[in-house]
């Protein structure tokens, strides 16, 4: 298994631009999740899925939007790029009745 | 807002020492879990110590769970070089067990040296 992946590693984007960060999964996991890693701040929750055609907002969600149309898939758009998106963003994702989370290798997305 | 507050933000050691990495959390918890991040990479799942236990191990690790004062701590025994690493702790609100939900913790940056 190829366990979650994320595309693309690295993106440099300008104020207003849009741009899809992409994550999948090959373990059949029911849950998806987008976080964000700011310096000295942790990982905060962005938004989350508990199954196909089923999103929810997390702790950080102004700015962002989530689709789930396949247990597979789990994009994140950024409608209109801004400098206080420029963070490392994880996708994780986890199965059912286990509380174990897999992450992603992250992308690192700056934003002029 | 953050639900793990981790002690120490930094620590460094010597190879062979024990290290010792606090975490408090401010709400009612279904579980509390570690994860380890190398540089520049993603997060790694060390271990999960749910509310109703207070002790769990794992090779080189032992964590322990208060939850009367809202507190984890992770020790890492016999440290290796290879353990330097960012280390965080995350918790499962009570009802978020089956969403997937975890609130993660600042860290606790951890250096080894050899």
């Amino acid at each position: 298994n190829a366990g979650v992946t994320q595309t693309p590693k690295f993106q440099v984007l300008k104020t207003g631009q849009s741009m899809t960060l992409q994550c999948a999964q090959d373990m059949n996991h029911e849950y998806m999740s987008w976080y964000r890693q700011d310096p000295g701040m942790g990982l905060r929750l962005i938004h989350y899925s508990v199954g196909a055609g089923i999103t929810d907002q997390g702790e950080v969600p102004n700015g962002y939007n989530v689709s789930r149309s396949t247990t597979e898939d789990f994009p994140l758009r950024l409608l209109s790029a801004a400098p206080s998106q420029t963070s490392v963003y994880f996708c994780a994702s986890r199965g059912w009745g286990v509380g174990t989370q897999y992450f992603g290798p992250g992308t690192r997305l700056t934003v002029l | 807002s953050q639900q793990g507050e981790e002690d120490p933000q930094a620590l460094s050691i010597q190879e062979g020492e024990n290290a010792t990495m606090n975490c408090s959390y401010k709400t009612s918890i279904n579980n509390l879990q570690w994860y380890r991040q190398n540089s520049g990479r993603g997060l790694v799942h060390l271990i999960l110590i749910r509310s109703n236990e207070r002790e769990k191990h794992s090779g080189r690790l032992r964590v322990t769970l208060d939850t009367s004062k809202k507190s984890s701590s992770l020790l890492i025994t016999a440290s290796r070089a290879a353990d330097t690493a960012s280390y965080f702790c995350a918790t499962a609100r009570d009802g978020s067990s089956n969403t997937g939900k975890l609130i993660f913790g600042q860290g606790t940056t951890l250096q080894v040296k050899p």
